[in-house]
């Protein structure tokens, strides 16, 4: 069984600040990992993935995340951020045998101005 | 159409009511998801088509749920005897030929309230 844990509920960052948002994983073989974004009353939003290769994935909006086998995590990171980027934030993974995306709880990301 | 189109936006029913949601995909994407996402929660899976055939419909909760996908398109959810456990947000996703690697691609979803 594939599964995500996202240990944050809520992230507070001011605008300008680094924000980070933390997701483990667990999954038989190699993962396949994604982060999506939701606003309020919208469908969930592609951010980026992680298939193979480069650790560092960089992806929409000026998001980046780094995948570490070792610690079976894949951060989303964002150097600089804005009151914009205030939504909620879903980690994935699929399993390489599997076509299913088993989701995290979410991490609600607040940046204030 | 340019993305996933789910109806109705807003659906309120009485317990024991019958229910369909619809999901148009992506032209041309041959995949097809139907999660569930209560409030607080990330979308749990239901169901994935590749084209007409469910191949795995392993998150489906009971029987009362059943979703069909006749012509490899547009899906249709489907919940006889709705309960309030079933009030969620009903969201269908499409991806490129089941792709392993590929995004989801997301609807707005369908919000169903079960008085």
């Amino acid at each position: 069984a594939q599964s995500v844990a996202q240990p944050e509920d809520q992230v507070n960052v001011a605008e300008g600040n680094p924000l980070t948002v933390k997701c483990t994983y667990s999954v038989s073989g190699n993962p396949y990992l994604f982060w999506y974004v939701q606003y309020p009353n919208r469908g969930l939003q592609f951010l980026l993935k992680y298939i193979t290769g480069d650790n560092l994935v960089k992806g929409s909006y000026g998001f980046e995340a780094e995948f570490n086998k070792s610690q079976t995590s894949f951060h989303l990171k964002k150097p600089s951020a804005l009151v914009s980027d205030s939504a909620l934030y879903f980690c994935a993974v699929r399993a390489p045998n599997d076509y299913k995306l088993s989701f995290g709880a979410g991490t609600t990301v607040t940046v204030r101005a | 159409g340019a993305g996933v189109s789910q109806t109705p936006s807003n659906k309120v029913t009485e317990k024991g009511k019958y229910v369909e949601l619809r999901c148009d995909p992506i032209s041309g994407h041959t995949a097809l998801y139907w999660y569930r996402q209560s409030l607080g929660q990330g979308p749990e899976f239901l169901i994935y088509f590749q084209g007409t055939g469910a191949a795995d419909d392993s998150g489906l909760p009971n029987d009362r749920f059943f979703a069909v996908r006749p012509e490899g398109s547009v899906s249709t959810l489907k919940i006889q005897r709705t309960e309030r456990g079933d009030s969620a947000v009903y969201l269908c996703a499409s991806s490129k030929d089941g792709e392993r690697t590929g995004e989801l691609f997301f609807g707005e979803g369908s919000r169903l309230t079960v008085l």
